[in-house]
C-alpha cells in the first residue's frame, strides 16, 4: 500500500532552534500540501505545491517559516527560529492531479514540541 | 472565506446504533466535499468525496450526502461498531481555482461495546 512517510515522528527542541520537517509523497502524486494541526484552530493549510512549483503559502508566517520541493520524492518544512507557539502536529498529504477529482492521502504527521 | 463547522463536536453512542455526523460550509461554490477519519496519533485517512455535482457516495456501511445550495452535508454510519471510533472530519475545496482543502474541527466519535 503506497503511503505518505513524514520524518521525523516526533521532535522536541528549544525555543530558537531551527526546525526541518521531511516529506516524501506518493510516487505519481503531483500536488503536495503542507498542514497545521492544533487543538484550538484544527487543521490550517500552510503551503501546498503542483509540480513541485509553490501555488499558495499564504498561510504561513514567511518570516520564520519556509516550503520547498528541492525534488518530486521530497518536501521540506523548515521553521527558522521556532517558537513555543509553533508546537503542533505538522501533516503532508499528496494527492493526483490537484484536489478536485481525487482524495488526499496524509502522512502519520510530525509533532513538534517547542519548549 | 470558506468556514466548515461540524456539529456535535463529540458523540457517544451505543454499538450497533445508526447514526448522522453533520457539515455546514458558508461558502457554496465548492469544487467537492470529503470526509476523513482520523485515528488518534494517526494521519486522516479519505472515506468518501463527493463532486459538487453529486448528492451523495456511498462506500459500505458510511453514507455521505451533499446539499450544495444549503451549504449541508451528512455522514451517515449504519450499525456502528467500536472500530468506528475516531475523529471525523469534514472538508471543502472550494471555488476559483485553489486546491486547498478547508476542514471542519471534526466529530469525535465512540462507540460504546
Amino acid at each position: 500500500d503506497a503511503r505518505v512517510t513524514q520524518t521525523p515522528r516526533d521532535k522536541v527542541t528549544e525555543m530558537g532552534q531551527e526546525v526541518t520537517m521531511r516529506c516524501q509523497p506518493i510516487l505519481g502524486h503531483n500536488t503536495v500540501f503542507w498542514y497545521r494541526q492544533t487543538m484550538m484552530q484544527g487543521l490550517e493549510l500552510l503551503a501546498y505545491f503542483r509540480n513541485r512549483a509553490p501555488l499558495d503559502d499564504s498561510g504561513m508566517p514567511k518570516d520564520r517559516f519556509s516550503a520547498e520541493m528541492p525534488d518530486a520524492t521530497l518536501a521540506t518544512l523548515k521553521i527558522q527560529p521556532s517558537e513555543p507557539r509553533d508546537s503542533a502536529v505538522y501533516f503532508c498529504a499528496s494527492g493526483k492531479r490537484g484536489t478536485q477529482n481525487s482524495p488526499l492521502h496524509f502522512g502519520n504527521g510530525t509533532r513538534l514540541t517547542v519548549t | 472565506k470558506q468556514e466548515v463547522t461540524q456539529i456535535p463536536a463529540a458523540l457517544s453512542v451505543p454499538e450497533g446504533e445508526n447514526l448522522v455526523l453533520n457539515c455546514s460550509f458558508t461558502d457554496s461554490a465548492i469544487y467537492n466535499l470529503q470526509w476523513f477519519r482520523q485515528d488518534p496519533g494517526k494521519g486522516l485517512t479519505s472515506l468518501l468525496l463527493i463532486q459538487s455535482s453529486q448528492r451523495e457516495q456511498t462506500s459500505g456501511r458510511l453514507n455521505a450526502s451533499l446539499d450544495k445550495s444549503s451549504g449541508r452535508s451528512t455522514l451517515y454510519i449504519a450499525a456502528s461498531q467500536p472500530g468506528d471510533s475516531a475523529t471525523y472530519l469534514c472538508a471543502v475545496v472550494s471555488g476559483g481555482g485553489a486546491d486547498g482543502l478547508t476542514f471542519g474541527k471534526g466529530t469525535h466519535l465512540i462507540i460504546q461495546p
